[in-house]
């Protein structure tokens, strides 16, 4: 089983439309969970954490169920510019590195 | 503030052949690491410095890869020599310090052709 596995896509959605990734990760002693952005060909950037309550950034949403393991990301009103491949990542068990998924493919059509 | 700088952006080796990438992470950051994106996967780490230490190096196939960071600043990754599987792009990265509460920044990456 992989550390963190997503559904790699595509996710083919219109514009205005919500969408919802998942993520699950096979180490139930990790402790911190992020989201990442990486456009066609560019670096990976760091879209927000995963914090146990839950938390949201304008049309963003990530939560945590740490007793399934996974972790989700919910985007709202979809503009064409969240066209990109959101990586989920997880700190592994010796605390400080991290470990990446597959991504899952977003594209938002006109 | 400028970002994290790579070079090459573009390598094409025939396989068996040496390559060297460099690396010159965000002025103050002290953790570096350098990571492998295989086309369709996520970046896979192969080593982490903190200032000129190695943190980790567990996924770094030591019998064909060595990076240094001698000086605690700039950072070089060598693959010596090249396999066709070593095709990928080799994303450095910074951050201010080891925790995971500290962003990693990363750089454009070098593309890397094996052939």
């Amino acid at each position: 089983r992989k550390e963190v596995e997503q559904d790699p896509g595509p996710f083919n959605v219109p514009e205005g439309a919500t969408v919802a990734f998942n993520c699950t990760y096979s180490n139930s002693a990790s402790q911190s969970f992020f989201w990442y952005r990486q456009d066609c060909r560019k670096e990976p950037k760091l879209l927000m954490s995963v914090y146990s309550s839950g938390n949201e950034d304008g049309r963003f949403t990530a939560q945590l169920n740490r007793a399934s393991q996974y972790i989700s990301l919910l985007i709202r009103d979809s503009k064409l510019s969240d066209s990109a491949t959101y990586l989920c990542v997880v700190n592994n068990n010796a605390g400080n590195m991290l470990t990446f998924g597959g991504g899952t493919r977003l594209m938002v059509k006109p | 503030e400028a970002g994290v700088a790579q070079s090459p952006r573009y390598k094409i080796i025939e396989k068996r052949q040496s390559v060297a990438f460099w690396c010159n992470p965000i002025s103050g950051h002290a953790t570096l690491y350098w990571y492998q994106q295989i086309l369709g996967q996520g970046p896979k780490l192969l080593i982490q410095f903190q200032n000129n230490g190695v943190v980790d190096d567990s996924q770094l196939p030591k019998d064909r890869f060595s990076a240094e960071r001698l000086k605690g600043v700039d950072s070089t990754l060598k693959i010596q020599p090249a396999k066709l599987e070593d095709s990928a792009v080799y994303l450095c990265a910074s951050s201010r310090g080891t925790s995971v509460a500290y962003e990693q920044y990363f750089g454009p990456g070098t593309r890397l052709t094996v052939t």
